[in-house]
This record gives structure tokens, C-alpha cells and sequence, in this order.
């Protein structure tokens, strides 16, 4: 059982690239969430899932898509990277939507030049 | 809009010193309660959280948090910290009626050996 699991664990970026942040989870979770994670601001939630094909909006969405095709996945894609979006990124499951712990991966280190 | 304060950015203890670290909340509804914590170099795991019951919460490690309804707090303690609670502690509020997970902006912890 290796709970969520997040590659690659660094990446450096130019402005404009795109790329997609994968996010596995293999706990049978119906709810998924991308966070950013920044000095000062704590974790804030990017997107969220609560089950393949239904997705939402969190706090940050904007320059960020996300899908949910499988109970296992959510990759987050970058779509014109910026500076602004570097960050550590952090994906999340849980098992349930209200009261229920988050697991959380081991995060990715996002640099954007 | 649901928000998360956490009093303390950061916090410097001696080993053996008592540890509170506040969090407050704005939320009119009901909510589930967590607090999160983020050892160096590892992913956030759950410390301890309130769903329902007894507000004083018992977590891992010695810590434990009380609810304090009439205002909208959830302060973490521990009455002797050790060298190895050096980490990032974070209060999560989760709104009943949305599901959505919102942290606070963190509170590093350093304890001084």
C-alpha cells in the first residue's frame, strides 16, 4: 500500500512551458485535492475531486486544470507556466469529504524561471 | 468566506517548555477541526482532529487541542515539548456543508535541544 504518491519530486520550469503534476492514490478514495504550500500562506486548495469525473474549483484555480478519468488519478497540468506559480504542490485523498483524515503525498518542488 | 488564523508564525522553545499555539476560525456553520503537522524533509500527516463529542481532543505524541465553540478556537497544546516537535504545525478548518479543507498559514516550531 503506498498511499499517494506524487512525480517528479523536482522540476524547473520556464515561463510559458506547461507540464502536469501526476497524482496516484491506491486507497480506493473518492475525494482528491491539489494544494500549493508557500512561506507565510500555509497550504492553499487549487482543486478538488469527489470521484472520477467531477471536479472543482478550491481557493487558487486559476493557471491550473485538473481531470479526474480514474478513481486513482488526478494530475494537475500547468498550463503557460509563471513565476508566480512556483511553489511546493501537494495532492491529498481522503476517504470521505467531511470529518475524514487527509493523507497527503510527498509534495513537488516547482521552481518557475 | 471560511478563514484560518494562526496566531504564532514562529515559535522557539527550550525542551521541557509547555507549548500552545492558537487557531481561530471564521465559520458560521459547523466544522471539523484538524491540526496537521510537517516534520523537516517529510509530508504533512494528521496530528489530531474534532468531529464531534468531547472538545478536548487527544492526538499522537502528547499533543491534544480543545474546541472552544463561543470562540471559534482550536488551540494545540502540549505541556513538554521535546527536541523532536521541531516542525511546521498547521490548523485545518473543514466547513460540514462544502467538504472543503482550508488550512492556516502555519506556525514553525523550533525547540531548542
Amino acid at each position: 500500500n503506498a498511499g499517494v504518491t506524487q512525480t517528479p519530486k523536482f522540476q524547473v520550469l520556464k515561463t510559458g512551458q506547461s507540464m502536469t503534476l501526476q497524482c496516484a492514490q491506491d486507497m480506493n478514495h473518492e475525494y482528491m485535492s491539489w494544494y500549493r504550500q508557500d512561506p507565510g500562506m500555509g497550504l492553499r486548495l487549487i482543486h478538488y475531486s469527489v470521484g472520477a469525473g467531477i471536479t472543482d474549483q478550491g481557493e487558487v484555480p486559476n493557471g491550473y486544470n485538473v481531470s479526474r478519468s480514474t478513481t486513482e488519478d488526478f494530475p494537475l497540468r500547468l498550463l503557460s507556466a509563471a513565476p508566480s506559480q512556483t511553489s511546493v504542490y501537494f495532492c491529498a485523498s481522503t476517504n470521505s469529504d467531511r470529518g475524514d483524515t487527509q493523507y497527503f503525498g510527498p509534495g513537488t518542488r516547482l521552481t518557475v524561471l | 468566506a471560511q478563514s484560518v488564523s494562526q496566531h504564532n508564525h514562529h515559535v522557539i522553545l527550550s525542551e521541557a517548555a509547555s507549548l500552545e499555539l492558537g487557531c481561530n476560525y471564521s465559520y458560521g456553520g459547523t466544522v471539523n477541526l484538524f491540526w496537521y503537522v510537517q516534520y523537516p524533509g517529510q509530508h504533512l500527516q494528521l496530528l489530531l482532529k474534532y468531529f464531534s463529542g468531547d472538545p478536548l481532543v487527544k492526538g499522537i505524541k502528547g499533543f491534544e487541542a480543545e474546541f472552544i465553540k463561543s470562540k471559534f478556537s482550536f488551540n494545540l497544546r502540549k505541556p513538554s515539548v521535546q527536541w523532536s516537535d521541531t516542525a511546521e504545525y498547521f490548523c485545518a478548518v473543514e466547513s460540514s456543508n462544502t467538504g472543503k479543507l482550508i488550512f492556516g498559514q502555519g506556525t514553525t516550531l523550533q525547540v531548542k535541544p
